[in-house]
C-alpha cells in the first residue's frame, strides 16, 4: 500500500513568519507531487505541482522535492490569516493515473 | 478554467435507499474519480474511469457502484445507503497529472 504522512498539526504560526509543511511518501517510482489547501467545508483546491528536485516557486508558496529522500514540502511566506486551512500532499502512483493523498497538516495563522 | 460540477452540496438519505451523486466536467477529460473524505482518514478513492463505460476500482469499492455513459459525466452510486457511508463526497477530473476537484457532496444517511 503506497503511502503519503503528514503531520496532522496544528502547525500554529503569527502572521508574517514562514510556515513549513512536510511529507513523505513511499512510492519510490514517484515522478509528480501535489499540495491542495483545503478550507474546512470546501473541496480541495491546487496549490502547486512539482515533478523535480529542488525548488519551484509560485508568489509565496515554494514547493520543496528531494526524490532520494522521499521527501517534498510546502513553505508559505509572509503567511496570513486566510492561509489558515489543512493543506494536502498527494503523490501520483507511478504507473496510473491516481494519487495518494496524505491525510493533511492543518495551519492556523494567528494576526 | 477547469470546472467539476456535482449535482447537490447537501443530501440526507434514509438507510436502504439508492443514491446517485453525478459529476460533470466541462474539459473534455478522460479521467474522472470519485473520493470521500473522513476526518482522521483523508481522502480515500472509491473508483475511476479512463475513459467512457471504462471503470476501475479504488482502495474502497465496497457497497458502491459507477457509471460512465457520457465522457463529461460521471456517476456514484450507493445500491443500499447505510449508515456508514455517511461522508463527503469528491469527485474529481484530471487535466495531464493534476486533479481538479468538483465542490463536493456532504451525504448524511439516517
Amino acid at each position: 500500500q503506497k503511502e503519503v504522512e503528514q503531520n496532522s498539526g496544528p502547525l500554529s504560526v503569527p502572521e508574517g513568519a514562514i510556515a513549513s509543511l512536510n511529507c513523505t511518501y513511499s512510492d519510490r517510482g514517484s515522478q509528480s507531487f501535489f499540495w491542495y489547501r483545503q478550507y474546512s467545508g470546501k473541496s480541495p483546491e491546487l496549490i502547486m505541482f512539482i515533478y523535480s528536485n529542488g525548488d519551484k516557486e509560485d508568489g509565496r508558496f515554494t514547493a520543496q522535492l528531494n526524490k532520494a529522500s522521499q521527501y517534498v514540502s510546502l513553505l508559505i511566506r509572509d503567511s496570513q490569516p486566510s492561509d489558515s486551512a489543512t493543506y494536502l500532499c498527494a503523490v501520483k502512483n507511478s504507473g496510473y493515473s491516481t494519487l495518494t493523498f496524505g491525510k493533511g497538516t492543518m495551519l492556523l495563522v494567528s494576526p | 478554467d477547469v470546472k467539476v460540477t456535482q449535482s447537490s452540496r447537501y443530501l440526507v438519505k434514509r438507510t436502504g435507499e439508492k443514491v446517485f451523486l453525478e459529476c460533470v466536467q466541462d474539459m473534455d477529460h478522460e479521467n474522472m474519480f470519485w473520493y470521500r473524505q473522513d476526518p482522521g482518514l483523508g481522502l480515500r478513492l472509491i473508483y475511476f474511469s479512463y475513459d467512457v463505460k471504462m471503470k476501475e476500482k479504488g482502495d474502497i469499492p465496497e457497497g458502491y457502484s459507477v457509471s460512465r455513459e457520457k465522457k463529461e459525466r460521471f456517476s456514484l452510486i450507493l445500491e443500499s445507503a447505510s449508515t456508514n457511508q455517511t461522508s463527503m463526497y469528491l469527485c474529481a477530473s484530471r487535466a495531464t497529472d493534476t486533479q481538479y476537484f468538483g465542490p463536493g457532496t456532504r451525504l448524511t444517511v439516517l
